[in-house]
């Protein structure tokens, strides 16, 4: 599976929209870019995937650049709640994710 | 049906004691997955069935660890003679396909 890089942390004002990058610059043709994230204490969740196109659910925003090298997740409108580790996660292998260190966003008002 | 469940949420066990987690996945999920995290990392991959049937284990399932799935409904993860290495966060989650997993809030294992 590719490696990703993320930044360790990020703060966004509440209310604003939260642009987490990640890059995935040895992603293959066939990897789909997976974003997870973990409030404290509780299990990672489930936020967003895609393959080329970008994406948008009721969370949030999936932008992959052309190349597929990067990706940005974005909330668009950040709340104290989405304070988060988010990962992103790149991998052909659906049943066997495999995170990294991942991003704390924290929301502050 | 809340989603995934896990019991216990926490377990504090003496080094060399045998521990044994539980999850129940969501009823119509046919893949149960475990997975480990430590402070500070993010989840580790331990083992996967795909309804009874483990599919994959990772290396680091040691022989010390155990996890079935009887039935292809609930799991459980055994640990023999614990050690304080086995201190982390014990995560299961649940999918019906492999996009979308739900995870359970994990039980909290700290070996003294």
């Amino acid at each position: 599976d590719a490696k990703t890089t993320q930044p360790p942390s990020m703060d966004c004002a509440e209310g604003r929209a939260a642009n987490l990058p990640c890059n995935h610059s040895t992603i293959s043709g066939n990897e789909y870019v997976y974003w997870y994230r973990q409030i404290h204490s509780q299990g990672p969740q489930y936020i967003i995937h895609g393959l080329k196109n970008n994406e948008t659910n009721e969370m949030a925003s999936l932008i992959i650049t052309e190349d597929r090298k990067s990706s940005t997740l974005i909330l668009p409108h950040a709340t104290l709640r989405d304070t988060a580790v988010y990962y992103c996660i790149v991998g052909i292998r659906l049943d066997k994710l495999v995170f990294g260190a991942g991003t704390i966003l924290r929301v502050k008002s | 049906d809340t989603g995934v469940s896990q019991n216990p949420r926490h377990k504090i066990t003496k080094r060399g004691q045998n521990v044994t987690f539980r999850c129940d996945p969501i009823s119509e999920h046919n893949r149960l997955y475990w997975y480990r995290q430590t402070l500070g990392q993010g989840p580790e991959f331990l083992t996967y069935f795909q309804n009874e049937a483990q599919l994959e284990k990772s290396r680091l399932l040691s022989d010390r660890f155990s996890a079935e799935r009887p039935k292809g409904s609930f799991s459980t993860l055994e640990i023999q003679r614990t050690e304080q290495g086995d201190s982390a966060m014990y995560l299961c989650a649940s999918s019906f396909s492999a996009y979308g997993y739900t995870f359970g809030s994990g039980t909290r294992l700290t070996v003294v």
